[in-house]
């Protein structure tokens, strides 16, 4: 167990859909990143966010958006659901002046 | 740019052999470069880094070697195990306020008994 608790695990919506992503971080971590990993590709990085704020954007699209609360746990919202959203999304989290600890992921289908 | 990319997509090796993954990078303003090793279902996990003034680091069985005149960074491990099979992934990162890791496409590493 790394300590970054990713939810759900899998998850299998139609096109057009709505879904929620959720990360809580590890204890003492106040960085969040969300990464998204397409089929025998490498890690596409989202979004970061830190103490609530966000503080780094990448390859994120309009339709989806991420947040960080107050407890520090993390959603990331994806809308308007795509064939080509399918992918593992990845969580990681870390504190200042440390490396990255991934959580497991969520496996996306989108049917 | 930030382009953190890597020479071959998959590596055969004996086991026993060692093994070397090799990655370019253009990005010259990078404070760290990392290697991560990928297991199917699972989430990248650290394997070793090394600061952008150092050119080897070496940690138990593997090695970092960074040529910064060339913009190339390899992983070596040593005597390769059956649980080495994975995905390895080279990144980089900085050390500033934007601190977002950038990865390269990744190399399968297949151990062959």
């Amino acid at each position: 167990d790394s300590g970054v608790t990713q939810t759900p695990k899998h998850l299998i919506t139609a096109t057009g859909q709505r879904v929620t992503l959720r990360c809580s971080p590890r204890s003492g971590d106040l960085s969040v990143y969300w990464y998204q990993q397409s089929l025998d590709q490498g890690l596409q990085f989202l979004i970061q966010y830190y103490n609530g704020e966000e503080r780094a954007k990448g390859n994120i699209l309009e339709r989806f958006s991420a947040q960080q609360f107050p407890d520090l746990h993390s959603e990331l919202n994806l809308s308007s659901l795509e064939l080509g959203d399918s992918a593992l999304y990845f969580c990681a989290s870390s504190r200042r002046q440390y490396g990255y600890t991934f959580g497991s992921g969520t496996r996306l289908t989108v049917v | 740019g930030e382009n953190v990319g890597l020479h071959l997509p998959t590596l055969s090796v004996q086991e026993g052999d060692n093994s070397i993954i090799n990655c370019a990078y253009s990005n010259s303003a990078s404070d760290y470069f990392i290697w991560y090793k990928q297991e199917s279902g699972k989430g990248p996990q650290f394997i070793i880094d090394i600061r952008s003034n150092m050119d080897k680091r070496q940690g138990q069985r593997v090695t970092v070697l960074l040529n910064k005149t060339v913009k190339h960074l390899s992983l070596q491990i040593a005597a390769t195990q059956p649980g080495d099979s994975a995905v390895y992934f080279c990144a980089e990162r900085k050390t500033n306020r934007d601190d977002k890791i950038i990865f390269g496409k990744g190399t399968r590493l297949h151990i062959l008994p």
